[in-house]
């Protein structure tokens, strides 16, 4: 399976626990993009990686939220002291290197976050 | 972050109808994109659309990219029971950011 591959599926913790979560992308693709998508809405984007730099940050993204890139290849989605409200899937999706006709995005089957 | 406006909400039709949805934006986008996501699954494209006034095609999915490029419609023929599902649009802007629709639900009566 070439596609976007995330892990765990599934995750319940306890508030205030940390979570991680991964992300390998489709090889050569060189962007990455993390969304939350909580239910019967559309995913909202947190962040996005050009190879290993990380260009943009949306302001859903708290000081308790961190992603890293390291090698441009995989990423990391870490949730530190999880809240309730940090319930909800977690998508990423990666896309081609630019040109006029591979402006596509293709997601993972994400993974979803219960904090209880 | 920006969402766009999709529509309708929701809809409800009888197997062999046609559906048609749309989604339109306050901003100008490079690109247009359409989802269909299942519960607890992930989204998967459908259809990219990337000039202004382009009509694609795939399979009975029908969509246009909006001459003002900010609107684009989808269109399913001939609805079939598998059809059922969750309908996002996706819109590129220049800064190769990705912004997504409220999402269509869509019921297919057999």
């Amino acid at each position: 399976d070439t596609g976007v591959s995330q892990n765990p599926r599934h995750k319940i913790t306890k508030r205030g626990q940390n979570v991680t979560f991964r992300c390998d992308p489709i090889s050569e693709h060189n962007r990455l993009y993390w969304y939350r998508q909580t239910l019967g809405q559309g995913p909202e984007f947190l962040t996005y990686f050009q190879n290993e730099a990380q260009l943009e940050k949306s302001r859903l993204l708290s000081d308790r939220f961190s992603a890293e890139r390291p090698k441009g290849s995989f990423s990391t989605l870490e949730i530190q002291r999880t809240e309730q409200g940090d319930s909800a899937m977690y998508l990423c999706a990666s896309s081609p290197p630019l040109s006029p006709t591979t402006g596509e995005l293709f997601f993972g089957e994400g993974s979803r976050l219960t904090v209880l | 972050g920006q969402q766009l406006n999709q529509s309708p909400q929701s809809m409800f039709i009888q197997e062999g109808e046609d559906v048609s949805m749309n989604c339109t934006s306050s901003s100008i986008f490079n690109t247009w994109l359409w989802y269909k996501q299942d519960p607890g699954e992930g989204p998967v494209l459908l259809i990219a659309l990337y000039k202004a006034g382009e009509l694609t095609s795939n399979g009975r999915l029908t969509a246009q990219f909006g001459i003002t490029r900010k609107d684009s419609f989808l269109n399913i023929s001939a609805s079939i029971p598998s059809d059922v599902g969750i309908y996002f649009c996706a819109g590129q802007d220049t800064g190769n950011q990705f912004y997504f629709g409220t999402g269509t639900s869509l019921t297919v009566i057999p």
